[in-house]
Parts: structure tokens; C-alpha cells; sequence
């Protein structure tokens, strides 16, 4: 079974701070990983995926993420946010292994 | 249609009633999923369908959750007796084939259990 856990359930930021979410997961075989984004009021929507390849992703309104195999990790980081990114991101792996979910604050 | 469609977007019921909830996916999205979000919770997978078969029914919460989908297309989600614990937010999704593709999601539905 996978499993795919996010370190942090809420993270208040002040524009302009950079920002890093963790996501780990357990799985030993191929992992697809996703991180979803809600705004608030909106549907879930892709912000960044990663198959294979560049282990460096990037996402639209410039969020990338890091695939580490050997920390099992697919952390998103964003240099300096703004405070329209305040949402709900999601972890995912596969096509069903989601995680709880980090609900992102940021502060005009 | 131009994304995913769920229908009633809002739905009160009392407790120990049957609902029923609808999905429409993308056109032409084989596999459909279907998740339930509570509130302060992430999103919990319930079922997994590939074409009209379910090969996956391992989140269903208890045997009062029961998903079908005809035609390869539309889904319903129906719960049983609901409890207040049914409270939710019922999310569903589609994507072109199941393995590594992007999920696209409907608004859900907002299910409350008075």
C-alpha cells in the first residue's frame, strides 16, 4: 500500500517569504507525483507533476518541486509568495494516494 | 463537456435517509475516481473505476457506499441510511487512463446529514 504524508497541516507566510512543503510517501515500485492545488471557493487543479526524467519540476505561477528518490520525498517550494497563493495544496502519488493536505496562509 | 460535472452541488438530509450522487466526467476519460473531503480533513479515496468496472472499491467506508457507472460515462455514488459521519464534501474525478495521469476534478458535492 502507499501512503503519502505532508509535514506540515498549516503554514501562515508574509508575502514575499519563500515557502517549502514537505510531502514523503511509501511505495517501492514506479511513483507518478502530483501536487494539487484549492483555491479557495475553486476545484482542485494540477499545480506540477512529475513522471520521469529532470528530478526538478516546474508548475505553473512559478512553483516547482524536487523529486528526491532516496529520501522518498517531492517537497514544492515557491521563492517569494504572494498572497493569492493562500490555498489548500495536496500531495499525491499515483493515482489515488493523496495526502492530507497543507493549508497555506499568506499574509498581504 | 468541458470539465467535471457533479450534481446537486448541495445536499441536506436527514439521517437514516438514501442518497445519491452523480458525476459527469470529461468526455472520453476511462477512469473515474471518487473522494470524500471532510472538513479540516485531505481527501479520502473511496473508489476507482476503469471503464464501467470498479477494480478498486478498497476505500469504501462500509457496505452502506455503493458507486456505480454506465456507459463508460456517468457515475452515482449512493449511501445508505447515512449517518451524521456521511457529512462531507463528495469529490469526484477523471483521467484519460488511470496510471500517472493528471485528475481532473468536479465542485463537489456537499453533503450535510442533519
Amino acid at each position: 500500500a502507499q501512503s503519502v504524508s505532508q509535514h506540515n497541516h498549516h503554514v501562515i507566510l508574509s508575502e514575499a517569504a519563500s515557502l517549502e512543503l514537505g510531502c514523503n510517501y511509501s511505495y517501492g515500485g514506479t511513483v507518478n507525483l502530483f501536487w494539487y492545488v484549492q483555491y479557495p471557493g475553486q476545484h482542485l487543479q494540477l499545480l506540477l507533476k512529475y513522471f520521469s526524467g529532470d528530478p526538478l519540476v516546474k508548475g505553473i505561477k512559478g512553483f516547482e518541486a524536487e523529486f528526491i528518490k532516496s529520501k522518498f520525498s517531492f517537497n514544492l517550494r515557491k521563492p517569494s509568495v504572494q498572497w493569492s497563493d493562500t490555498a489548500e495544496y495536496f500531495c499525491a502519488v499515483n493515482s489515488s494516494g493523496f495526502g492530507a493536505g497543507t493549508r497555506l496562509t499568506v499574509k498581504p | 463537456g468541458a470539465g467535471v460535472s457533479q450534481s446537486p452541488s448541495n445536499k441536506v438530509t436527514e439521517k437514516g435517509k438514501d442518497v445519491e450522487l452523480r458525476c459527469d466526467p470529461i468526455s472520453g476519460h476511462t477512469a473515474l475516481y471518487w473522494y470524500r473531503q471532510s472538513l479540516g480533513q485531505g481527501l479520502e479515496f473511496l473508489i476507482y473505476f476503469q471503464g464501467n468496472s470498479a477494480p478498486d472499491k478498497s476505500g469504501l467506508p462500509s457496505d452502506r457506499f455503493s458507486a456505480e457507472r454506465t456507459g463508460g460515462s456517468v457515475s452515482t455514488l449512493t449511501i445508505q441510511r447515512t449517518q451524521q459521519e456521511d457529512s462531507a464534501v463528495y469529490l469526484c474525478a477523471s483521467s484519460l487512463v488511470r496510471t500517472g495521469n493528471e485528475q481532473f476534478f468536479g465542485p463537489g458535492t456537499r453533503l450535510t446529514v442533519l
